[in-house]
């Protein structure tokens, strides 16, 4: 299966401050890429959509002000989370899709962030 | 709107067991349905993924149906062990482009 890496794992940051989070497909190429929320005992929620070379599409009651996506190249995208507030503590996935199908995707090992 | 509910919330069993884990989606036009295991503060390993037009895959100890009609899957997982002992989601491919609706989860426990 394709190998999607996540960087950092986990971080720690103070309230205010802004988090980029990378997410890297090392296998192959992507076009589109996905981000996920998961907070404590609950599922994973689809935040947005991150498009190789336009703007990401976010999910209903997303802020995109709030959590800055840049698909900077076909295989790298971040998320910053700006302003971080401790309500934005959880576990922040991203996934790639297996080539223009998206018949199945591949999911990166998650960033733990925690906002004092 | 798509939800998927699984059933049981949790689950704990002796060594040994064979189990079954439920997950229900409540719109049938699915492209797919993938169950994944998630250890804990990890990401997701995929398990299977069911294609719409399939009924089940196997992989080693682990059989998953789709009844796409009824809106139900089912994990079976034979002969459990401790090392299965894990969050097991099922999430469904449908509607617009790739987006997948996730589960709400069963925690695994297999016990000596």
């Amino acid at each position: 299966g394709a190998v999607v890496s996540q960087h950092p794992s986990r971080v720690i940051c103070k309230s205010g401050t802004s988090v980029k989070i990378e997410c890297r497909s090392l296998d192959f190429q992507a076009t589109t890429m996905f981000w996920y929320r998961q907070f404590p005992k609950q599922s994973l929620m689809l935040m947005a959509t991150s498009n190789e070379g336009s703007k990401a599409t976010y999910e209903q009651g997303v802020e995109k002000d709030k959590f800055l996506i840049n698909h900077a190249s076909l295989t790298l995208s971040t998320l910053t989370v700006t302003s971080a507030h401790p309500e934005d503590s959880s576990f922040y996935i991203c996934s790639v899709p297996r080539s223009f199908s998206y018949n199945e995707q591949f999911f990166g090992p998650g960033t733990r962030l925690t906002v004092l | 709107k798509q939800e998927v509910t699984q059933i049981p919330a949790a689950l704990s069993v002796p060594e040994g067991e064979n189990l079954v884990l439920n997950c229900s989606f409540t719109d049938s036009a699915i492209y797919n349905l993938q169950w994944f295991r998630q250890d804990p503060g990890k990401g997701l390993t995929s398990l299977l993924l069911i294609q719409s037009s399939q009924r089940e895959q196997t992989s080693g100890r682990l059989n998953a149906s789709l009844d796409k009609s009824s809106g139900r899957s089912t994990l079976y997982i034979a002969a459990s062990q401790p090392g299965d002992s894990a969050t097991y989601l099922c999430a469904v491919r449908s509607g617009t482009a790739s987006k997948l609706t996730f589960g709400t989860g069963t925690r695994l426990q297999v016990t000596l």
